[in-house]
């Protein structure tokens, strides 16, 4: 069993151009949690998704970011008209459940790094 | 809004020693507990997991604690090994959302 699988590792982009970053989830896992980590900064929340639905995106900034969970396919964040402060290092988590069982499970992450 | 602090920010042991890890949070609703490391340029491994009506968990020379009413726990490594050293997370599951720590960066030294 596979687990969380991100993909690219790193990704480096122009300011302006457009950040795409994939996760494909453990399987049989529906709910995916992506967070973000900012240089010599801890990991912070940014939406939480189930199939199809973005249950929580408290943590995602009002612009230019966006996430996907389709029915078929990995969960996509897409960043738009990237910028040098959207350089960091963004990780995917998949569980099985909600609730007191819920264990999360980190992917290697994508190092994004805006030039 | 969930706080979590982690003491030390960074410790240096002697290989064989054994060790102590802090965390802290400011809200007591939680779901549970996670302990992870992370090496440099990697991702997340989950090394424990504690309910909230949960006490301790133990894998292999790891045991966490948990004190929920006094947003407290603890993470023992017994018998520490070089392979040991890596950054080490506590993270706090309140309503699907995990908060982090900044970790702690321990060093075994041969």
């Amino acid at each position: 069993n596979a687990g969380v699988m991100q993909n690219p590792r790193h990704l480096v982009r122009r300011r302006g151009q457009e950040a795409r970053l994939r996760c494909s989830p453990m399987k049989g896992h529906s709910h995916v949690y992506w967070y973000r980590q900012l240089p010599e900064e801890g990991l912070k929340f940014m939406v939480y998704l189930q199939k199809e639905n973005i249950i929580d995106e408290s943590g995602m900034p009002k612009e230019r970011f966006s996430a996907e969970f389709p029915k078929e396919g990995p969960s996509i964040l897409r960043i738009q008209q990237v910028v040098r402060g959207d350089s960091a290092a963004y990780f995917c988590a998949s569980s099985a459940t909600r609730g007191t069982n819920t264990e999360a499970f980190f992917g290697q992450g994508t190092r994004l790094t805006v030039v | 809004k969930q706080e979590v602090t982690q003491i030390p920010a960074a410790l240096s042991v002697p290989e064989g020693e054994n060790l102590v890890l802090n965390c802290s949070f400011t809200d007591s609703a939680i779901y549970n507990l996670q302990w992870f490391r992370q090496d440099p340029g990697k991702g997340l491994t989950s090394l424990l997991l504690i309910q909230s009506s949960q006490r301790e968990q133990t894998s292999g020379r790891l045991n966490a604690s948990l004190d929920k009413s006094s947003g407290r726990s603890t993470l023992y490594i017994a018998a520490s090994q070089p392979g040991d050293s890596a950054t080490y997370l506590c993270a706090v599951n309140s309503n699907e959302k995990l908060t982090f720590g900044t970790g702690t960066r321990l060093t075994i030294i041969p």
